[in-house]
């Protein structure tokens, strides 16, 4: 089954500690994106890769690093910068921009930071 | 900056009602993406348009270009239709990326 995999669903860390999300796609795609939806607001994009080894900051890149080393994997970094890291963390990718291509979402990893 | 702004932000419905929901935005688009969310946080891709209206199974979503108008409806709703669901747009000054409104929640009682 093609498709976008997260992990893991549920993550708990402690303040000032770095933490990498996973995400996984089987799809062939290029584009890649992750997003962080809080309650009450929409999903907001972190950083996007529209090919291997190339990345741009999205909306809310400060404290999160991101690599792109291989087509299907595209691993967050949430670093101890970033203030308020608690949140509910979606991947998602597509063939190419989203004018043109629908997007696929992983299942999401939601982060507590204790 | 473009804004989206859905309405309602929630709606409570019976079953078998007939359920529209609204999606506006500032600016000229490229694309416009229904999407839905499961509790679980799961999002699956409903539609993706740039024009005119589209149809799958008992979903509708139409948009107008003129007005920046975009519907989504539902017909003959279904307790497992409930959900949020989220407008999300793209246009030139988001290098191509989408831009999402804050979702609609869905309830439709049995």
């Amino acid at each position: 089954d093609g498709g976008i995999t997260q992990s893991p669903k549920y993550l708990f860390r402690k303040e000032g500690q770095n933490v990498t999300l996973s995400c996984e796609q089987n799809l062939n795609h290029d584009a890649m994106y992750w997003y962080r939806q809080d309650p009450g607001q929409g999903l907001r994009l972190i950083y996007y890769s529209q090919i291997v080894n190339d990345f741009q900051k999205g909306d809310i890149a400060e404290g999160y690093s991101v690599s792109r080393e291989k087509k299907e994997s595209f691993p967050l970094t949430v670093t101890s910068a970033q203030k308020n890291p608690t949140a509910f963390y979606l991947c998602a990718s597509s063939t190419g921009v989203p004018s043109y291509n629908e997007q696929f979402f992983g299942p999401g990893t939601r982060l507590t930071v204790l | 900056k473009n804004e989206v702004e859905q309405s309602p932000q929630n709606l409570t419905a019976q079953e078998g009602e007939f359920i529209t929901i609204n999606c506006s935005y500032s600016v000229g688009i490229s694309a416009l993406h229904w999407l839905q969310q499961h509790p679980g946080g799961g999002i699956v891709s409903l539609f993706m348009l740039s024009s005119g209206k589209k149809k799958h199974g008992r979903l509708i979503a139409t948009i107008n270009i003129q007005e920046k108008h975009s519907s989504l409806h539902i017909t003959a709703s279904h307790p497992r239709d409930s959900a949020v669901y989220i407008c999300a747009v793209c246009y030139g000054g988001s290098q191509g990326n989408l831009i999402f409104g804050k979702g609609t929640k869905l309830s439709v009682k049995p």
